[in-house]
């Protein structure tokens, strides 16, 4: 079962466009939902994180927009830029069970000049 | 210093072989993971270390034996592998385990078993 959905699988932006990538979870019991990119031969890193009572967190280009009722959240990329091509995952944890980091699937970004 | 050092980078290993990944931190970190990354897929969790104590196995096979000899080091066992346990394998670690903290990544070990 999984407990987070991610879509695009793959997705393709032109450099300076805006790269969007949607997830949405079932478990209610979720209460903090980070972002990591993950780029070819390296491991995970932090972009950015939310909390469920915030309903958007941006850090430089990076936004993140929650919708709590819809128990979706998304992550936008504005003026996206060929160094930002590698694999994002979406991810939620719990307050019972940080430790628990519970992985979407992933998006493939390309930014191509 | 944000680095966790995972040793080796590369492993190719027969099925009846034994070898030991090594993970690393000088963070100050107390909880330390084990994840299992399959090619175009998310981290799966296999272990959890909290304060030097085993806090979560995620019902991995005992072919993969995990050990923290102390705060800053992490090994991961390998014995008896099979070729579908070829893989990454990440070691993360973060400040406190039972609080959200950012978890830190090793760039990881590509295992082959042949």
């Amino acid at each position: 079962q999984q407990q987070v959905k991610q879509s695009p699988q793959s997705l393709i932006v032109q450099k300076g466009g805006i790269s969007i990538i949607n997830c949405a979870y079932e478990n209610t019991a979720f209460d903090y939902f980070p972002w990591y990119q993950q780029f070819p031969g390296k491991g995970p890193a932090l972009l950015i994180a939310i909390r469920p009572d915030v309903s958007e967190k941006k850090e430089g280009r990076f936004t993140i927009s929650f919708n709590k009722s819809a128990k979706q959240f998304s992550l936008h990329i504005m003026d996206s830029q060929p160094g930002d091509s590698a694999t994002y995952f979406c991810a939620a944890s719990r307050k019972t069970s940080y430790d628990k980091v519970i992985f979407g699937p992933g998006t493939s970004l390309s930014v191509i000049p | 210093d944000t680095e966790v050092t995972q040793t080796p980078k590369h492993l190719v290993m027969g099925m009846t072989n034994k070898k030991s990944l090594k993970c690393e931190q000088h963070m100050g970190h107390r909880a330390m993971y084990w994840y299992k990354q399959k090619a175009k897929k998310p981290p799966e969790l296999m272990f959890v270390y909290s304060y030097e104590k085993l806090s979560i196995n995620e019902s991995v096979p005992s072919r993969f034996s995990p050990e923290c000899p102390n705060s800053s080091l992490l090994n991961l066992h390998l014995h008896a592998l099979q070729p579908e346990d070829s893989a990454l394998y990440l070691c993360a670690s973060s400040y406190q385990s039972g609080g959200w903290s950012e978890a830190f990544f090793g760039q990881g070990t590509r295992l082959t078993v042949v």
